[in-house]
């Protein structure tokens, strides 16, 4: 079955501890890509790679680094976590031709206390 | 640059009436377009897109979406709206030529039974 996959799906932490989520997909697709959704201010992108060890910031990618190792996958790193970085995180990935639609994983959310 | 507009937060639709989510898009060149559904606690599912040819585009769970190059909309419809249907649509939108999708701020759709 064609999917991504995102783990942990639900963590709680403390300012400043180190965690990544990953993203891992089965579909052979180049192009990958991490979305924050918060209310009121709908999805916004992170950072996304076009192939691997090409990765490119979003919109709002302060506090966050990514790296793109092996085609598959795609983990989100945040080094020091802040409550601000408290949000829904979704990855996402779409193949070789740029009609294609994106799928999304079943999204990670994530609160920093 | 590209964007993308929903102008509402929510709609509300009684079961068995016809329902619509607007979008409205800006790019500099060729449009692709596409809706996404997401119910609660789920990632992101791929409704539907245009990307050339037939300006009614047919989808995913009896949804359809009309596209209108002089009005740069993409207008999300249903002739006959189910309780099931309730959740959160975002459009979105690709330059074409771009790899990079822009989203709106998405639409509640609630249908009341």
């Amino acid at each position: 079955e064609a999917q991504v996959t995102q783990n942990p799906r639900y963590l709680i932490t403390v300012t400043g501890k180190k965690l990544t989520v990953t993203c891992s997909q089965n579909m052979n697709h180049e192009y990958m890509s991490w979305y924050r959704q918060d209310p009121g201010l709908g999805l916004r992108q992170i950072y996304y790679s076009m192939n691997v060890e090409v990765t490119d910031k979003g919109d709002v990618p302060e506090g966050y680094k990514v790296s793109r190792k092996e085609k598959r996958n795609f983990p989100l790193i945040l080094e020091s976590p802040s409550p601000n970085q408290t949000s829904l995180y979704f990855c996402a990935s779409f193949g070789a031709s740029h009609t294609g639609e994106l799928f999304f994983g079943e999204g990670s959310r994530l609160t920093v206390l | 640059a590209q964007s993308v507009a929903q102008p509402e937060d929510q709609v509300n639709v009684a079961e068995g009436n016809p329902l619509t989510v607007k979008c409205t898009y800006s790019v500099s060149g060729n449009p692709y377009l596409f809706w996404y559904v997401q119910y609660p606690n789920r990632g992101l599912q791929f409704l539907l897109k245009y990307i050339t040819g037939d300006n009614l585009v047919k989808g995913s769970y009896g949804f359809e979406a009309e596209f209108n190059k002089s009005q740069t909309s993409f207008h999300l419809k249903k002739p006959s709206a189910l309780v099931s249907d309730s959740a959160l649509y975002f459009c979105a939108v690709r330059d074409g030529g771009s790899y990079i999708p822009t989203f709106g701020r998405g639409t509640s759709l609630i249908v009341h039974p």
